[in-house]
């Protein structure tokens, strides 16, 4: 299927676990973006890929880790879950000067 | 530090209504705006962006207008149906080198009564 997705949809973990959100897209964009979303925060940027191999830091990057060894795939990684990383998670991608396309989410619940 | 602004918060208007959407933002510098729709439990959907050098962009009933200077945005809707119903976002970039972060509004929930 063309587009961006995320997997999984939905989990729900345990503190201190380590999670990894998947994100592949089929359009080849360069630049892909991870978001999250709180009530009363809006969507929040944790990381962003200018490229493969090429990633930095957004707004709320603490407790995440990211890699992009190929254009397609951008996986997010909790390392050590904690509750307050419970959230909507949103993949997104974009071509350079350009509108960003988000995926559906994935709805990560930490106990 | 962008803030973004989106006033109302929610919003309840009867079929067949005209409606505008307000969007604030407080550092005119930005390189674009884009106003997303996000239906609940679903991702966001693009529905319109606007370089910093336009004025206005249309879609079908849906005319979003910029005026940087002023740091304020508005989405028009026209028309309205139910199928409207939405949360309504609206995301500027910055346009600092290197700035691709968006930086979101919280959204106006936007309630069309049949």
């Amino acid at each position: 299927d063309a587009g961006i997705t995320q997997s999984p949809r939905y989990k729900i973990t345990e503190t201190g676990r380590q999670v990894t959100l998947m994100c592949h897209q089929t359009w080849s964009h360069s630049y892909m973006f991870w978001y999250r979303q709180d009530l009363g925060h809006g969507l929040r940027l944790i990381y962003y890929s200018a490229a493969a191999d090429i990633t930095d830091k957004g707004e709320v990057p603490d407790g995440y880790v990211v890699s992009r060894s190929k254009t397609e795939n951008f996986p997010l990684t909790l390392e050590s879950a904690t509750r307050s990383q419970t959230s909507v998670y949103f993949c997104a991608s974009k071509t350079s000067g350009y509108e960003q396309y988000f995926g559906p989410g994935t709805r990560l619940t930490v106990t | 530090k962008q803030e973004v602004t989106q006033i109302p918060a929610a919003l309840s208007v009867p079929e067949g209504e005209n409606l505008v959407l307000n969007c604030s933002f407080t550092d005119s510098a930005i390189y674009n705006l884009q106003w997303f729709r996000q239906d609940p439990g679903k991702g966001l959907t693009s529905l319109l962006l606007i370089q910093s050098s336009q004025r206005e962009q249309t879609s079908g009933r849906l005319n979003a207008s910029l005026d940087k200077s002023s740091g304020r945005s508005t989405l028009y809707i026209a028309a309205s149906q139910p199928g409207d119903s939405a949360t309504y976002l609206c995301a500027v970039r910055g346009s600092g080198a290197g700035s691709y972060q968006l930086t979101f509004g919280k959204g106006t929930k936007l309630s069309v009564i049949p």
